[in-house]
């Protein structure tokens, strides 16, 4: 199983600041398929991105996501209020998919 | 737009059975991977299992903490996916999420839109 690392746990930043998140795998992501997920309190997830870089549908070009084999980042380029939240990495290269623990971004 | 809907979730003692059911809508049902997702109260999100489209054979995987107690099935005729929870232990206890993946190729992300979860409480 490979098991996901994000850091760091918590990110305290102020509106309009640069977020960058990072998720560190145990083994090499089969074709980079690695997908970040947000969660805003009492709401289901919401994929923001897949295969580490592409943004899927009606996610705002501020976030971006890079990174191959073992290392990915989720960047936020300048926060708005929507978007103090928890961010999950997830993995779907292999079986089985797999979490990491989560980023909570709260408001400094 | 598409639109998943959870149901059946409850209070249910240990070591009961309870079949949680995802309706979608907005989309071809038949076409997509279907997976459920688990949160414990305060807690991360953790696979559970998916069920691949009839194209690929309808394979299911699942996760091994759950192995040998839940099953995943589909009717795609009606549009429902479930998920068959057997010998619940209070561990189960979670919001249990359906969801589809982003698009219908064998390689898409697995869990492209979620619906709004459904809560199993496992309590004597």
């Amino acid at each position: 199983e490979i098991v996901l690392t994000q850091s760091p746990g918590t990110l305290s930043l102020s509106p309009g600041e640069r977020a960058t998140l990072s998720c560190r795998a145990s083994q090499t992501i089969i074709r980079n398929y690695l997908a970040w997920h947000q969660q805003k309190p009492g709401q289901a997830p919401r994929l923001l991105i897949f295969g580490a870089t592409t943004r899927a549908t009606d996610i705002p070009d501020r976030f971006s996501g890079s990174g191959s084999g073992t290392d990915f980042t989720l960047t936020i380029s300048a926060l708005e209020p929507e978007d103090f939240a928890v961010y999950y990495c997830q993995q779907y290269g292999n079986s089985p998919r797999t979490f990491g623990q989560g980023t909570k971004v709260e408001i400094k | 737009d598409v639109h998943l809907v959870e149901s059946g979730g409850g209070l249910v003692q240990p070591g009961r059975s309870l079949r949680l059911s995802c309706l979608g809508s907005g989309f071809t049902f038949g076409d997509y991977l279907m997976s459920w997702v688990r949160q414990a109260p305060g807690k991360g999100l953790e696979w559970v299992g998916f069920i691949r489209s009839k194209t690929y054979g309808g394979a299911t995987e699942i996760a091994t903490s759950v192995k040998g107690r839940f099953a995943i099935s589909r009717d795609d005729s009606q549009n429902i996916v479930h998920l068959q929870m057997n010998s619940l232990k209070t561990e189960d206890t979670a919001v249990y999420y359906c969801t589809r993946a982003y698009s219908d190729g064998f390689y898409s992300a697995d869990l492209g839109s979620w619906g709004q979860g459904t809560l199993v409480t496992v309590s004597s």
